[in-house]
Order: structure tokens, then C-alpha cells, then sequence
């Protein structure tokens, strides 16, 4: 079955520090993969998407690349802000074997001091 | 473009008594709308998957007596918790799918609501 690993939390940064989050998946079929965000108190967001392999999705500074050989969709920022405190989730939706359904990560809580 | 929306945001009812939460989609047609469960600090699960005019798809161990999702037209569907408990006690999170041209949706992405808490006294 499809199955999605993020990496652990919480995450605690400075402002303006790099930030990643790793994200592998495993699917039976050719998935999109998503990332979402969680802000305290609401549903999610979509962030960014990518719908095949190599593709780049990208939005308010982060950005995640589709890598069909490692299996990965890791989340990058280059600089923070605490603004982006947050939770944020991976996720996977594989239209061959379970339509539009997500399959979600654990998420990870990650904090930006000032 | 693609606001999902759901009422009421928050609910505090006595336990044995039910409760309906409604999600609509305000600006596109949602074929489909998935229902979720939230607990906190944890990822969302995944309850049932309704498509418009049909009944939804349940979950495996989720009570389909105990939550009732009727998804009657193209832009709303209900979640209903059939005599609540304590343990019913969450955050529920619905979210559509749709394609529309006017606001650019895209297929088989999710649009999520903002959520309802349920507390059950």
C-alpha cells in the first residue's frame, strides 16, 4: 500500500535559518505529492504540489522536488520566518489505486524563534 | 479561488446528543468531499470519502451509524455524530475535490475547511 515518512519533530529554528524537512513515500502507482500546512487552530493549506517525477512545485519561499529514484518530496526554505511556525504535513494521492484519496506523514511541528 | 468552508467552527454539546457539521464548498463544485478526524498533535485520518448523490464510503472502523455523511448536492455535505461521547471529542476537518474553470481548481487536489471542534461534555 502507499505509505508516507516524514521526518520527526519538532523542529526548532532561528529566524532566517535553512530549513528542511524530509519526506520519503512509498506507492504503488505514479503519486502526485503534496505539502501541507497546518497553522494552530485551522485546517490545512496546500503549500505545493508536484505531479511527476523532477517536477519543482514552489510557493511562499519553499519549495519540493519530485525524485523518482530516492522516493523523496523533501520540503526546503532557505530563510525562515517566524510566520512559518506551523505544522506541516506530506502527503501522496495516487489516482491508479485510490483515486483522490491522501495519504498523510505524521507531520512536523516546526518553530521559528525570532 | 477554492474556499471550502465548514460550520460550526466550534460545538460543545452533552454527551447522547448529536451533532451536525456542515462543509461547503463556496466557490466550485466538489465531486467529492472527504471527511477527517484530527487528535492533537496527531495527523488527520481519514473517516469517509462521500461523492455527490451517492453514499459515502466508510473508513475501515469507523461506525457509519454513529457518523452520518450525506453529501446531497455539489457543494455541501454534512457530518452528523449520532448520540456523542466523550471519546467523540476531536477536531473533524472536511476537505473537496472539484474542478472548476472559473477558480482554477485542479484535479485531485484537496481543498481543505478550516474545521470544527467538538467537545463533548
Amino acid at each position: 500500500g502507499n505509505s508516507v515518512t516524514q521526518m520527526e519533530g519538532p523542529v526548532t529554528l532561528s529566524e532566517e535559518a535553512f530549513l528542511t524537512i524530509n519526506c520519503t513515500y512509498t506507492a504503488t502507482g505514479y503519486p502526485s505529492l503534496f505539502w501541507y500546512v497546518q497553522y494552530p487552530g485551522e485546517g490545512l493549506q496546500l503549500l505545493l504540489k508536484a505531479t511527476k517525477a523532477d517536477d519543482k512545485g514552489s510557493n511562499k519561499g519553499f519549495e519540493a522536488t519530485y525524485r523518482k529514484e530516492t522516493t523523496s518530496f523533501h520540503l526546503e526554505k532557505g530563510s525562515v520566518q517566524v510566520s512559518d511556525s506551523a505544522v506541516y504535513f506530506c502527503a501522496l494521492s495516487d489516482q491508479e489505486t485510490s483515486g483522490s484519496r491522501l495519504t498523510f506523514g505524521e507531520g512536523t511541528q516546526l518553530t521559528v524563534n525570532p | 479561488g477554492a474556499v471550502v468552508s465548514q460550520h460550526p467552527s466550534w460545538v460543545i454539546c452533552k454527551s447522547g446528543t448529536s451533532v451536525k457539521i456542515e462543509c461547503r464548498s463556496l466557490d466550485f463544485q466538489a465531486t467529492t468531499m472527504f471527511w477527517y478526524r484530527q487528535f492533537p498533535k496527531q495527523s488527520l485520518m481519514l473517516m469517509a470519502t462521500s461523492n455527490e448523490g451517492s453514499k459515502a464510503t466508510y473508513e475501515q472502523g469507523v461506525e457509519k451509524d454513529k457518523f452520518l455523511i450525506n453529501h446531497a448536492s455539489l457543494t455541501l455535505s454534512t457530518l452528523t455524530v449520532t448520540s456523542a461521547h466523550p471519546e467523540d471529542s476531536s477536531f473533524y476537518i472536511c476537505s473537496a475535490t472539484g474542478y472548476d474553470l472559473g477558480v482554477r481548481t485542479e484535479k485531485e487536489t484537496q481543498y481543505f475547511g478550516p474545521g470544527t471542534r467538538l467537545l463533548v461534555l
